[in-house]
């Protein structure tokens, strides 16, 4: 089955302790990107790649780091969480290097918690 | 950078019930994309929009292009329970390469 996968889909941490959200794709798709969703405030992008090695910030990048070694996997790093990064986190991917019909498949998410 | 006004922010309806949702920006827009995201979810993909005055039709869903470009309606008709969920428009545009922006989303809840 054709699908995002991410993980964990649920974590409560304290500040400062690092931590990794993992999402893997099946679909061989060269773009992938992250996101936060927050109330009232939708979907905003935090990192995106266009392929292997490729990768450049999106709108609200601070205190988040991205590696793509690998095709399928885009991990997201938080070195030193905030409780303003209290939120759910949704990776996607796209066929393309740049989703030039807008079609992202994305991720169930991932509740991440900053106390 | 571009920004999307998605409206209402939460609608209340009841079953049977059509619904209409929009989103407008200053900016223009090359492509408009309407997402649906169920409690629990990740968002999918509804429709997709390519061309300023294209009306897009999905099942009991419609959405449209605006002709300047700037705007982007979706509508649902004889809503049922499984349409509960959270709405997002998105518009792409070219800046370098393909961009893309969400609106805030439209809560949708369905009293049976």
């Amino acid at each position: 089955e054709a699908q995002v996968t991410q993980n964990p889909r649920y974590l409560i941490t304290v500040t400062g302790k690092k931590l990794t959200v993992t999402c893997s794709q099946n679909m061989n798709h060269e773009y992938m990107s992250w996101y936060r969703q927050d109330p009232g405030l939708g979907l905003r992008q935090i990192y995106y790649s266009m392929n292997v090695e490729v990768t450049d910030k999106g709108d609200v990048p601070e205190g988040y780091k991205v590696s793509r070694k690998e095709k399928r996997n885009f991990p997201l790093i938080l070195e030193s969480p905030s409780p303003n990064q209290t939120s759910l986190y949704f990776c996607a991917s796209s066929l393309r290097r740049t989703p030039d019909t807008g079609e992202l498949f994305f991720g169930e998410g991932s509740r991440l918690t900053v106390l | 950078g571009q920004q999307l006004n998605q409206s209402p922010q939460s609608m209340f309806i009841q079953e049977g019930e059509d619904v209409s949702m929009n989103c407008t920006s200053s900016s223009i827009f090359n492509t408009w994309l309407w997402y649906k995201q169920d409690p629990g979810e990740g968002p999918v993909l509804l429709i997709a929009l390519y061309k300023a005055g294209e009306l897009t039709s999905n099942g009991r869903l419609t959405a449209q292009f605006g002709i300047t470009r700037k705007d982007s309606f979706l509508n649902i008709s004889a809503s049922i329970p499984s349409d509960v969920g959270i709405y997002f428009c998105a518009g792409q545009w070219y800046q370098g390469a393909q961009k893309l922006v969400f609106g805030q989303g439209t809560r949708l809840t369905i009293n049976p």
